[in-house]
């Protein structure tokens, strides 16, 4: 069974530092694109990052280049999202998607909560 | 990126059908036939219901249908049953690894 498990989610400061992981298992983790989406309190859902499935292409939605950094370990498969300088609008669930090829997610993971608050 | 428009809410007895809209411009919708949509009950994870406009994966219903024309992809839900209650959220690959949301549809079955 294909499964997607994020973890590493928690209360930060603004301006804090926080790093996600999404542990995947049930399938070829290394033949994958994978992507991270988020969705604020209330709020719908956006796409973050991006990173082939060799980990030799990153994307990133405008919001977060610079301050977020997605990485893979395909020995351990496992996906990660670094976020730096944190903001109070980066406060929302964290959800790992794998991408097919046709440019959608076939499997998502029950996602994990950042909490950006003094 | 904007995010794609939908209506914020629909409505229809069970046994009814609902239709969704969601539009985009020629750089997204209009430009790619990949539009995905999702569905999400509170408090999970979405679920693909459509992608490529129109197909439909494994184990979701025939009830489901998806279609475009231009700059606007719609979703269609037949015989509305009580489980159909949901957030859905359509979605479109923008190119150049761009990817761009629909602002949601809150679907009620009276």
């Amino acid at each position: 069974e294909v499964q997607l498990v994020e973890s590493g989610g928690g209360l930060v400061q603004p301006g804090g530092s926080l790093r996600l992981s999404c542990a995947a298992s049930g399938f070829t983790f290394s033949s994958y694109a994978m992507h991270w989406v988020r969705q604020a309190p209330g709020r719908g859902l956006e796409y973050v990052s991006a990173i082939s499935s060799n980990g030799g292409s990153t994307y990133y939605a405008n919001s977060v280049k610079g301050r977020f950094t997605i990485s893979r370990d395909n020995s351990k498969n496992t996906l990660y999202l670094q976020m730096g300088s944190l903001r109070a609008e980066d406060m929302a669930v964290y959800y790992c998607a794998r991408e097919r090829g046709g440019h959608y997610y076939d499997r998502w993971g029950q996602g994990t909560l950042v909490t950006v608050s003094s | 990126q904007s995010a794609l428009t939908q209506p914020p809410s629909a409505s229809g007895s069970p046994g009814q059908s609902v239709t969704i809209s969601c539009t985009g411009t020629s750089s997204d919708v209009g430009g790619y036939n990949y539009v995905s949509w999702y569905q999400q009950h509170p408090g999970k994870a979405p679920k693909l219901m459509i992608y490529e406009v129109s197909k439909r994966p494994s184990g979701v219903p025939d009830r489901f249908s998806g279609s475009k024309s231009g700059n606007t992809a719609s979703l269609t839900v037949s015989g509305l049953q009580a489980e159909d209650e949901a957030d859905y959220y359509c979605d479109s690959y923008a190119g150049s690894n761009n990817y761009v949301f629909g602002t949601g549809t809150k679907v009620t079955v009276l």
